[in-house]
């Protein structure tokens, strides 16, 4: 059965320094996005991607934060400069199509850890 | 923020016995709900979703229960196993956004 993947499971980075968080979605899904879970939270969203741009972000996506689709198979994330509140699981997921009968599938995640 | 919410933190239950899991949303004009299983270490998994339109959907040991009255979803597993023992999260979706519940983490005991 097709995933998505992400790589690489764990990050750790030093505050202020910038990672890039990869995912490789579903290849025939449409739609792609990140999640994440800060220890002991909920899962929260950040951004959803569709043809090429942002259809929708959270107010926790903010200009530190970036996404590329940059080859076509290829979903970034980007965090230009880490704060220690950063820390937290990410998880990128796809989707097929927009509406009902389409769930999100989910990569294993990226566990960043900023010290 | 909090549009979907799982009141139970957790939940124990016996081996063949049923598990019942709940899930409670604000936001009427949800028009998808899913039921999410997560391993430590790794992803949610979906199990099983719901449209709008209907109050019952079942897949083998999984039937999840819609009342749109008592905005209250539940994901009843039955006979449980020691395999289904994992953190369950409930979700909702309206437009292209899902919103997550914090989930409940089940634990069946052989």
């Amino acid at each position: 059965e097709p995933e998505v993947t992400q790589t690489p499971s764990h990050q750790v980075t030093q505050m202020g320094q910038e990672v890039i968080l990869r995912c490789v979605p579903i290849s025939n899904h449409l739609y792609f996005y990140w999640y994440r879970q800060i220890l002991g939270q909920k899962v929260e969203f950040l951004v959803s991607f569709y043809n090429n741009e942002i259809s929708e972000k959270s107010e926790i996506f903010d200009d530190q934060f970036s996404v590329e689709r940059p080859d076509g198979s290829n979903f970034t994330l980007k965090i230009r400069s880490t704060k220690l509140e950063d820390s937290a699981m990410y998880f990128c997921a796809s989707r097929a199509v927009r509406g009902i009968n389409s769930p999100l599938h989910f990569g294993n995640g990226t566990r960043l850890t900023v010290t | 923020d909090q549009q979907v919410k799982q009141n139970s933190p957790s939940l124990s239950v016996q081996e063949g016995r049923i598990s019942i899991l709940n899930c409670d949303y604000t936001n009427s004009m949800f028009d998808y709900f899913l039921w999410y299983k997560k391993y430590p270490a790794e992803g949610p998994t979906f199990l099983i979703s719901i449209s709008s339109i209907k109050d019952k959907n079942e897949d083998g040991r999984f039937t999840v229960f819609l009342n749109k009255s008592a905005k209250h979803l539940s994901l009843h597993i039955v006979p449980s196993q020691p395999g289904d023992s994992a953190v369950y999260f409930c979700a909702a979706n309206i437009s292209n956004q899902f919103y997550f519940g914090t989930g409940t983490s089940l634990t069946v005991i052989p």
